[in-house]
């Protein structure tokens, strides 16, 4: 079965500081991976996503994130925290490569708090 | 400017009464999902189908829950009979299933409240 683990349920960043969520996933061949964001009381929106290709990948709202192969990791980063980052944030795999069934797996969110 | 939309967005009910919710997948997305999300369990799939066939519905209590797609562009989850335990956002996405551009587009969810 696939996994993604996201270190962390809760982090706490001053405005202007890095922001760096983290997400390990447990796959037996290199997934797809993406990263979404929930803001409160909405739905989930896709920050960026890793398919082929460039393993360094930038989103929405200045956020970036690298796949690592060797380390099964696709840690999320941003240079500088604005307040409006505050949200929760969800890893999710697609295993299959978009080859079959479509369905993605997630991570169990970490929830970004931004203190001015 | 395309979204998933999904009604009703809150629901109070009480123990024991049916619930049906209702969604609205991206025009031209042939993959649906559904998704349950607590603050106990995160957010676990429910039920997903394709081209309106049921691909995996092993998420969902088979007894009280069923999801179905009467046409392509509207899926429904029922729960019958409600219990306090039901009380979660459930959401609704839509995707195109397949290659690259394997994401999901989320609705905005409905808030279910059983008393």
């Amino acid at each position: 079965a696939q996994s993604v683990t996201q270190l962390g349920s809760h982090v706490s960043v001053s405005e202007g500081a890095l922001v760096l969520l983290r997400c390990n996933y447990s796959s037996s061949v290199p997934p797809y991976l993406f990263w979404y964001v929930q803001y409160p009381n909405q739905g989930l929106q896709l920050l960026l996503k890793y398919t082929t290709g460039a393993t360094l990948v930038k989103g929405i709202n200045g956020f970036e994130a690298e796949f690592k192969k060797s380390e099964t990791s696709f840690h999320l980063t941003k240079p500088s925290a604005h307040m409006s980052d505050a949200a929760e944030y969800f890893c999710a795999v697609d295993a299959d490569r978009g080859s079959t069934l479509g369905r993605l797996y997630f991570g169990r969110g970490t929830q970004l708090t931004v203190w001015p | 400017d395309a979204r998933v939309t999904q009604t009703p967005r809150h629901k109070v009910t009480e123990m024991g009464q049916e619930v049906t919710m209702r969604c609205q997948p991206i025009l031209g997305h042939n993959t649906v999902f559904w998704y349950r999300q607590t603050m106990m369990q995160g957010l676990e799939l429910l039920a997903y189908f394709r081209n309106r066939a049921p691909l995996d519905d092993s998420g969902m209590p088979k007894d009280r829950f069923s999801a179905e797609m009467p046409d392509a562009t509207l899926a429904t989850l029922k729960i019958q009979p409600s219990e306090p335990r039901d009380s979660a956002v459930y959401f609704c996405a839509s995707g195109s299933g397949r290659g690259v551009n394997n994401e999901q587009f989320f609705g905005p969810g409905t808030r279910l409240t059983v008393l």
